[in-house]
């Protein structure tokens, strides 16, 4: 059973527009979220982190986002930009457990 | 800069062969982990470990073990591997809090033949 899905297996937006990716989580409990992005052939690297006690934690062009109620989490850039072309993964740190979801494949068109 | 460093990038391996992954940090991070990639189920964790000798189980221990006798080098048991256990092993770092920054190494790509 899957604790943290991102629903959409890809994703493709143009240079310079914002791109949200999404991710929905089950568990409950101490809670903290983190994105992290991968690019081929390289392991993944931390993006942004938010806690269960803020909604919204921006970092540049990377802003997250928490919906406690709707346990649902989303990352916004903007602006895009061609190296942000990714795999993006959302994790979910509740009790000692890491749950990553299985990423969101994200291309920039220039 | 933190490195994160795996001692194989391809690994094949037959079914039955007893299976060791390397890990190595060199930031003096107290804990480290095990995960798995694989197509449409993400990252999973194995096993981690937050100090030396120490080790908590993840989501699929089932099938591998882990050893931490010095605190820079966390390496992974395949005790028998099977082919189900053909897949992308990566191993990451983080300083202290579960909640802290994970770094990742490369990663190793097995396949159990």
């Amino acid at each position: 059973d899957q604790q943290v899905k991102q629903n959409s297996p890809s994703l493709s937006v143009q240079e310079g527009r914002i791109s949200i990716l999404n991710c929905d989580y089950t568990n409950s409990m101490f809670d903290y979220f983190l994105w992290y992005k991968k690019y081929p052939a390289e392991g993944p690297t931390f993006l942004i982190s938010i806690s269960s006690i803020k909604d919204k934690n921006e970092d540049g062009r990377f802003t997250v986002f928490l919906n406690k109620s709707a346990k649902h989490l989303s990352l916004h850039i903007v602006p895009s930009q061609p190296g942000d072309s990714a795999v993006y993964f959302c994790a979910h740190l509740t009790g000692n457990q890491f749950y990553f979801g299985t990423g969101t494949s994200l291309t920039v068109i220039p | 800069d933190v490195k994160v460093t795996q001692s194989s990038r391809y690994l094949v391996k037959r079914t039955g062969e007893k299976v060791f992954l390397e890990c190595v940090q060199d930031m003096d991070h107290e804990n480290m982990f095990w995960y798995r990639q694989d197509p449409g189920l993400g990252l999973r964790l194995i096993y981690f470990s937050y100090d030396v000798k120490m080790k908590e189980k993840g989501d699929i221990p089932e099938g591998y073990s882990v050893s931490r006798e010095k605190k820079e080098r966390f390496s992974l048991i395949l005790e028998s591997a099977s082919t189900n256990q053909t897949s992308m092993y990566l191993c990451a770092s983080s300083l202290q809090g579960l909640e802290e920054t994970q770094y990742f190494g490369p990663g190793t790509r097995l396949l159990v033949l």
